[in-house]
């Protein structure tokens, strides 16, 4: 079985300024990991996502995350936030193998308030 | 391309009611899952289908049932509806192949019941 942890329920943010978003995982197998972001009153929608190669990924909207296999983290950046990106932000994973569908196991999410 | 559409948007049940709801796809996926959404937990699996015809339980089933009859569409019913399955529900879609495993997610259903 796997497990997320998303240590920060909330994190308060200047615009402009720089932010990072814990996610660390917990799996007997490997895993794929994903990170999605929830927009008020909307759906999730796929920010970016590792599957395997370069352990930097780049997601949508200038976001990107690295995966550390050593520390099971896949921790979310942003060099510089807007206000647009007001958000939840979901860690999810889904291991490798375990037949045809890709289970989402998600963490509890965090969310990002940016302000001026 | 509507993507994964969700019917209703909002519902409102007295306690034992019973509803569907429907989630429809036109992106030919061969995946479909339902999940909960509740303050502080995450969102939960509550059943999945991987192709017509076919549907196995996820994390959370109980007083649940689902049914895919084609394709595009898989039906979340809830026979007895009880307060604590008061949640935003969310569903679902994934295609077959090495994407698999990127879900494509519908705008929410948020149910209330009383």
């Amino acid at each position: 079985a796997q497990s997320v942890t998303q240590l920060d329920s909330q994190v308060p943010v200047f615009e402009e300024a720089p932010v990072e978003l814990r996610c660390n995982y917990s799996s007997s197998v490997s895993v794929y990991l994903f990170w999605y972001v929830q927009y008020p009153n909307q759906g999730l929608q796929l920010l970016l996502k590792y599957l395997s190669g370069s352990t930097l990924v780049k997601g949508i909207n200038g976001f990107e995350a690295e995966f550390n296999k050593s520390q099971t983290s896949f921790h979310l950046r942003k060099p510089s936030v807007h206000i647009s990106d007001t958000a939840e932000y979901f860690c999810a994973v889904t291991p490798f193998s375990g037949g045809t569908a890709s289970k989402l196991t998600f963490g509890t999410g965090t969310r990002l308030q940016v302000t001026l | 391309n509507a993507g994964v559409t969700q019917t209703p948007k909002f519902r409102v049940l007295k306690t034992g009611q019973s509803m569907t709801l429907l989630c429809a796809q036109d992106m030919n996926h061969e995946y479909m899952y339902w999940y909960r959404q509740d303050p502080g937990m995450g969102l939960r699996l509550i059943h999945y289908s991987v192709g017509e015809g076919t549907t196995a339980k996820g994390e959370v089933p109980d007083g649940y049932n689902v049914s895919r009859l084609k394709k595009q569409n898989f039906l979340l019913g809830l026979e007895s509806a009880a307060p604590s399955q008061t949640s935003v529900y969310f569903c679902a879609s994934s295609p077959g192949g090495t994407s698999r495993r990127e879900q494509y997610f519908g705008p929410g259903t948020r149910l209330t019941v009383t």
